[in-house]
């Protein structure tokens, strides 16, 4: 059961563009939604995290716009630089009392930002 | 990456051989986990620890094992290799959790295992 699902799987965006890559959840339990960017043969690393106390959170040019009642969120990315070409990963846990923070994890968005 | 290693870094392996897999922290967080990453899926939870000695299964369980006799070290062991099981391996910890009710979980680099 694929409990987070990510679109697109690959974006093409010009330097200076908005990137927006989307993510829909269906355990209304989950209570934290981060977003990790991966560079090729790295770990993924987190880049920005949201609960769903609020709707918005934004640092430097991302920004994760959330909706609970639609159970989306999205990450905004904008003036886009080559530099974020990577691959982006949404991802939501809920807090168990010993388990810590599982993630179940989107399929991944491959964003290719061109000069 | 976090005070996080992961040995071995690459390694090939024939179907039916034992295998482990070692991530060692030097954070002293409490929580670790291993992920598998495969194209189309994400990063998907094997096996996470929420303690020395205390682990528990995640999401794709089957054919894997792990062991955490110390707060720093985290063992994936495949018992059998077989090529279903190729993919790239990535451990995770998490501190312990108060009232800042902090979720971040850091990423070791990965070990790309390869099952012929």
């Amino acid at each position: 059961q694929q409990q987070v699902k990510q679109s697109p799987q690959s974006l093409i965006v010009q330097k200076g563009g908005i990137s927006i890559i989307n993510c829909a959840y269906e355990n209304t339990a989950f209570d934290y939604f981060p977003w990790y960017q991966q560079f090729p043969g790295k770990g993924p690393a987190l880049l920005i995290a949201i609960r769903p106390d609020v709707s918005e959170k934004k640092e430097g040019r991302f920004t994760i716009s959330f909706n609970k009642s639609a159970k989306q969120f999205s990450l905004h990315i904008m003036d886009s630089q080559p530099g974020d070409s990577a691959t982006y990963f949404c991802a939501a846990s809920r807090r168990g009392e010993t388990s810590g923070s599982r993630l179940t994890f989107g399929e991944g968005t491959q964003l290719t930002v061109n000069p | 990456d976090a005070g996080i290693t992961q040995s071995p870094r690459h390694k090939v392996t024939e179907t039916g051989t034992p295998v482990t897999l070692r991530c060692h922290q030097t954070e002293n967080h409490r929580y670790m986990y291993w992920y598998r990453q495969d194209p189309g899926h994400g990063l998907r939870l094997i096996h996470y620890s929420y303690g020395v000695k205390d682990t528990d299964k995640g999401e794709v369980s089957d054919g894997y094992s792990v062991s955490r006799s110390k707060t720093e070290d985290f063992l994936l062991t495949l018992e059998s290799a077989t090529s279903s099981q190729t993919s790239v391996y990535f451990c995770a910890i998490s501190e312990e959790e108060c009232r800042g009710l902090t979720y971040e979980q850091y990423f070791g680099p990965g070990t790309r295992l390869t099952v012929t």
